[in-house]
């Protein structure tokens, strides 16, 4: 399968921790997006970080990529409970402009 | 004024029957798609077209039959419903279609019962 994998499936911290989860691919790509889904609702993209780059910020994120390992994390600090959702890496593998989806970390943020 | 909007957000029908999803975007991408999430949140690929030509079609049942009749409108019909359509749908679009350099942009889903 080509299917990303994440790990852990499920992770619950408490509110001001850090979060880290992580993403491993199979094959070359072009690029990783990380996007957060609420229950209920759509997908939304968060951040993206090319082939060519080794890590990228925004705001409260962190995504490091390295290719040779085939992998990425994505790393929020300082959390809050509107963090609470599912975490999915999506990773870009060649010209078809599809994007090839991870298994998903679902995310608990407690108070 | 929402980016990607899906039409219905719920669907519930019985087994055999004929239904269809419709999307629309107003970003002015010229990449939409149709992915399916099943019960355990897996997200995966149906179709993709870039300017209405049909760029990705994975495999699915031809049952399932998409239509583009512009750039900014791309429907999803699926003909003898089964238990095992049962899902969520997403429309999603992006800007650019040799590979997308900046994210998708999904529609709040279609959560598709059949019974």
């Amino acid at each position: 399968s080509q299917q990303g994998e994440e790990d852990p499936q499920a992770l619950s911290i408490q509110e001001g921790e850090n979060a880290t989860m992580n993403c491993s691919y199979k094959t070359s790509i072009n690029n990783l997006q990380w996007y957060r889904q609420n229950s209920g609702r759509g997908l939304v993209h968060l951040i993206l970080i090319r082939s060519n780059e080794r890590e990228k910020h925004s705001g409260r994120l962190r995504v490091t990529l390295d290719t040779s390992k085939k992998s990425s994390s994505l790393l929020i600090t300082a959390s809050r409970a509107a963090d609470t959702a599912s975490y999915f890496c999506a990773f870009n593998t060649g010209t078809a402009s599809k994007l090839t989806f991870g298994t998903g970390t679902r995310l608990q943020v407690t108070l | 004024d929402t980016a990607v909007s899906q039409t219905p957000k719920y669907l519930v029908t019985q087994m055999g029957n004929d239904k269809s999803i419709k999307c629309e975007q107003n970003l002015g991408h010229d990449t939409m798609y149709w992915y399916k999430q099943d019960s355990k949140k897996f997200l995966k690929i149906m179709f993709s077209y870039n300017n209405k030509e049909l760029i990705i079609n994975e495999t699915v049942p031809n049952r399932f039959s998409p239509k583009s009749p512009d750039k900014a409108h791309l429907n999803l019909h699926i003909n003898s419903l089964e238990l095992g359509d049962s899902a969520v749908y997403f429309c999603a679009s992006s800007q650019g279609g040799a590979g997308p350099t900046y994210g998708y942009t999904f529609g709040s889903g279609t959560r598709l019962t059949v019974v």
